[in-house]
């Protein structure tokens, strides 16, 4: 059964930092993997979509890379804002009929 | 705007009482998930549906019904039988790509 870790669970940095989510997943057999960025009280809002074909996705200020043969996932926010504070979370599809599995996320604060 | 629309917001439910979540989305999408979100724990999947009139059990079904009768609509009704209910739940559809889109959520509580 997939299983997807999120570390580190909380992470604060100073406005202005480079920082890195890291996501891991158990079985490499992955169609597809999603970041997503959930506001306290709000639902998951899609930040970058990686198909297993891909090496890396970017949006603005947000890298995401894949490494599927290791099982792992990196977001990368350059020049982090304390508009980026939220809960990041990362997701994986076996196929492309199944249902996502989900990590705990990452808890961002960024400080002003 | 296309989207999803998760209602009510906050709902309340009363011991031994049936409610229903309501989720409907204009984005044309054959698939749909409803998700089960606690703190501390990521998102659990309770039911999905790939196609109108069919639904499949997710990891914690037990206690919870759908129905699909139309592709815009997929209801959630939490039952007496769930001894738990209270958390955060997640509505969402898949796109053909496929990429996976959200609702923003309904807050039950039980009173």
């Amino acid at each position: 059964k997939q299983e997807v870790t999120q570390i580190p669970a909380a992470l604060s940095v100073p406005e202005g930092e480079n920082l890195v989510l890291n996501c891991s997943f158990t079985d490499s057999a992955i169609y597809n993997l999603q970041w997503f960025r959930q506001d306290p009280g709000k639902g998951l809002t899609s930040l970058l979509l990686i198909q297993s074909s891909q090496r890396e996705q970017t949006s603005g200020r947000l890298n995401a890379s894949l490494d599927k043969s290791s099982g792992r996932s990196t977001l990368y926010i350059a020049a982090s804002q304390p508009g980026d504070s939220a809960t990041y979370l990362c997701a994986v599809r076996r196929s492309g009929n199944t249902p996502l599995v989900f990590g705990k996320g990452t808890r961002l604060s960024v400080i002003a | 705007d296309g989207g999803i629309t998760q209602s009510p917001k906050y709902l309340f439910r009363k011991e031994g009482q049936n409610v229903t979540l309501s989720c409907e989305q204009n984005l044309n999408h054959d698939a749909m998930y409803w998700y089960r979100q606690d703190p501390g724990q990521g998102l659990r999947l309770i039911y999905y549906s790939q196609i109108v009139n069919d639904f499949q059990k997710g990891d914690i079904a037990e206690g919870y019904s759908v129905s699909r009768e139309k592709k815009e609509s997929f209801p959630l009704t939490v039952t007496s039988a769930q001894k738990n209910p209270t958390a955060f739940y997640l509505c969402a559809s898949r796109s053909p790509l496929p990429e996976a889109f959200f609702g923003q959520g309904t807050r039950l509580t039980v009173v």
